[in-house]
């Protein structure tokens, strides 16, 4: 497999612009997360899907951000408008979801090279 | 919600050293995974240890569940282990909780 697939690999935008980031799943995988790293927070979850319906959304930092995941294979994070304080490392990551405790450890989570975003 | 604390926050070795790395939490897990973040910002998942051990190589991991906390083993360290070491932990959902991480630098 070619594990978690995310475009683009950077993205450089002025404030005001809408932005798409993009995430195929490892096929199988029937969780997908997406996460933002910064120096300041560190690393943490803005949304999760469990078979393409959002799970929990409470990480997602405003109304400027929605995710949607249309297809088992497919995934967009949208920033409309972006703003500067938007740039970070947004990762996707997916899993094979036992909810948690699977006890032959499908719950690994897997995570794409990320997106490094610039908002100017 | 659950606190995560990983330690050291940093930590330097010369290549062929030991290390342990600590990951405590505050409350009842029951999915607990390491993760490896490279220089390239790469992040690998290495363990999914919610309690006992594991070896993978030179790399090991413990969790004592009863007593909230997991330790990351590497033996003969190499300049490629050099990067930032993440625990994170999650109780009966798959919203992880991400610890600060551990930065090692290993050097020739």
């Amino acid at each position: 497999d070619a594990g978690v697939i995310q475009s683009p690999r950077h993205e450089v935008t002025e404030m005001g612009q809408e932005v798409t980031l993009r995430c195929k799943p490892i096929s199988g995988h029937n969780s997908l997360f997406w996460y933002r790293q910064t120096m300041m927070r560190g690393l943490e979850l803005l949304i999760y899907f469990n078979n393409n319906v959002p799970i929990d959304d409470s990480g997602m930092p405003e109304d400027r951000f929605s995710a949607k995941m249309p297809n088992a294979s497919f995934s967009t994070l949208k920033i409309q408008p972006s703003e500067p304080r938007d740039s970070a490392v947004y990762f996707c990551a997916s899993s094979l979801s036992g909810l948690a405790g699977g006890p032959s450890g499908t719950d690994t989570q897997y995570f794409g090279p990320g997106t490094r975003l610039t908002v100017l | 919600g659950i606190q995560v604390e990983q330690s050291p926050p940093d930590l330097i070795l010369q290549e062929g050293a030991n290390s342990t790395l600590r990951c405590n939490f505050s409350d009842s897990v029951n999915n607990l995974q390491w993760f490896h973040q490279n220089p390239w910002g790469q992040l690998i998942n290495l363990f999914y240890i919610p309690s006992g051990t594991k070896q993978n190589g030179r790399l090991s991991a413990t969790t004592v569940a009863t007593e909230r906390y997991s330790l990351l083993y590497i033996s003969s360290s190499q300049t490629t282990d050099s990067g930032v070491y993440f625990c994170a932990v999650s109780y009966n959902t798959d919203k992880l909780i991400f610890g600060t991480g551990t930065r090692l630098q290993v050097f020739p």
